[in-house]
């Protein structure tokens, strides 16, 4: 079976531009969650989408949105974009919004801002 | 106090030998724990999971849980340089999917 896939691979952006960053989760996974990870560091939760609702939502500015298709794809939109948005952007998917569930991650979205 | 810490690394082994990851939480109401490797330029990868206080085996892999302590632990036995990444601990929390990782321990297997 395919895994999480997300797209595009790379991005570079300029400050105060806006950005969208697509995920496709597991066939059959219905939660998706994004994750922002900069260098050095572990992954941020940034937003969690089960079943086409926001389920939470983490301490980001609301520069960052994101939604849910009712093929359970996922976008994450960031507005005005800051130097310090650039990170590997992660998109993670389980089957419920239990967090029993293990979360599985795709290759990532590695966002660059001059 | 971060909510989930793990030992400061580089934490460098030689082949064939344990390795030992340690992480701590400040949440006391955590439900799910898991453990994920991460090579450099990759996504993380999951390796463990546990949910219950006591250990889990899984091949070379140990997880050790004591909610009481807030403490959970990874072992890897018989390390080999592929072993060589980071691994970042990870807590779920009541409710929905959130995680909260650790900033990560750099593991380093020398042959």
């Amino acid at each position: 079976d395919a895994g999480v896939t997300q797209s595009p691979t790379h991005l570079i952006k300029t400050r105060g531009q806006q950005v969208t960053l697509r995920c496709s989760p597991i066939s059959g996974h219905k939660s998706v969650s994004w994750y922002q990870q900069v260098l050095g560091q572990g992954p941020q939760f940034i937003f969690q989408y089960y079943e086409k609702e926001e389920r939470g939502r983490g301490n980001f500015p609301d520069r960052f949105s994101a939604r849910q298709f009712p093929n359970y794809s996922s976008e994450l939109n960031v507005n005005a974009l800051l130097l310090g948005d650039s990170a590997l952007y992660l998109c993670a998917s389980k089957t419920t919004g239990s967090s029993y569930n293990e979360q599985f991650f795709g290759p990532g979205t590695r966002l660059t801002v001059l | 106090q971060k909510e989930v810490e793990q030992n400061s690394g580089p934490l460098s082994v030689p082949e064939g030998a344990i390795a030992s990851l340690n992480c701590t939480y400040s949440d006391r109401v955590s439900q799910s724990f898991f453990w994920y490797r991460q090579y450099s330029g990759k996504s993380p990868e999951l390796i463990m999971s546990i949910y219950s206080n006591g250990d889990k085996e899984d091949g070379r892999f140990t997880a050790q849980l004591n909610k009481a302590s807030q403490y959970v632990s990874l072992l890897i036995r018989d390390s080999q340089p592929s072993d060589s990444a980071t691994y970042l601990c990870a807590v779920g929390g009541t409710s929905y999917g959130k995680l909260t990782f650790g900033q990560g321990t750099i593991l380093t297997v020398h042959p």
